[in-house]
């Protein structure tokens, strides 16, 4: 099964609007990233939080952890047509360093 | 530098053939990572590579085999394959336990 769980898996807002996306995990964890992927292509790095830190900002994201509930939440603020992709969380497990990916969120952004 | 490249990046091979992917990581990255997309699977890890070396590994049958060479980069091979193994198949490398770089990916398709 797998470790991380995006919700929602699909999101429509419009242009302007924040966007907020959630991951939760299962069990302890060195870090959690976030990656953006376009349409089919290769994952880009957004952003990684390591499990004592609480919150991280970069550019239009922020990123909170909070390890005592084992979930994550990316926001992007005022959004924009580029930012439509698919979001996924990944988990750098602490037993054996294996990095897992969620499901992912289809974020679209409506002009 | 250089990012993480794939060849070939589009595939077609028939039901009971093989096939090798190549990866070439980022310059000095040691660790390659292997993973396998479909839409109704996500994301799941393949295995992960270190110094010639097999680290990690996922929960996918003994068709799926891999390598890595002195220089790091590394191949995967798929045998006999099947209708399912049709997939975006993404390399990633890192540097030390962190960030993972990603591939274009190489897109299989099997008939």
């Amino acid at each position: 099964s797998q470790q991380g769980e995006e919700d929602p898996q699909a999101l429509s807002i419009q242009e302007g609007e924040n966007a907020t996306m959630n991951c939760s995990y299962k069990t302890s964890i060195n870090n959690l990233q976030w990656y953006r992927q376009n349409s089919g292509r290769g994952l880009v790095h957004l952003i990684l939080i390591r499990s004592n830190e609480r919150e991280k900002h970069s550019g239009r994201l922020r990123v909170t952890l909070d390890t005592s509930k084992k979930s994550s939440s990316l926001l992007i603020t005022a959004s924009r047509a580029a930012d439509t992709a698919s979001y996924f969380c990944a988990t750098d497990l602490n037993r054996d360093d294996k990095i897992i990916f969620g499901k992912g969120t289809r974020l679209h952004i409506l002009p | 530098k250089a990012g993480v490249t794939q060849t070939p990046r589009y595939l077609i091979k028939t039901r009971g053939q093989q096939v090798t992917l190549s990866c070439s990581p980022i310059s000095g990255h040691r660790s390659v990572s292997w993973y396998q997309q479909t839409p109704g699977q996500g994301l799941q890890f393949l295995f992960e590579y270190f110094s010639e070396t097999q680290r990690n590994k996922g929960n996918f049958p003994g068709r799926f085999s891999g390598r890595q060479f002195s220089n790091s980069r590394s191949e995967m091979n798929v045998s006999t394959l099947e209708l399912g193994d049709s997939a975006l198949y993404l390399c990633a490398s890192r540097l030390l336990e962190e960030t993972q770089y990603f591939g274009p990916g190489t897109r299989l398709l099997v008939l």
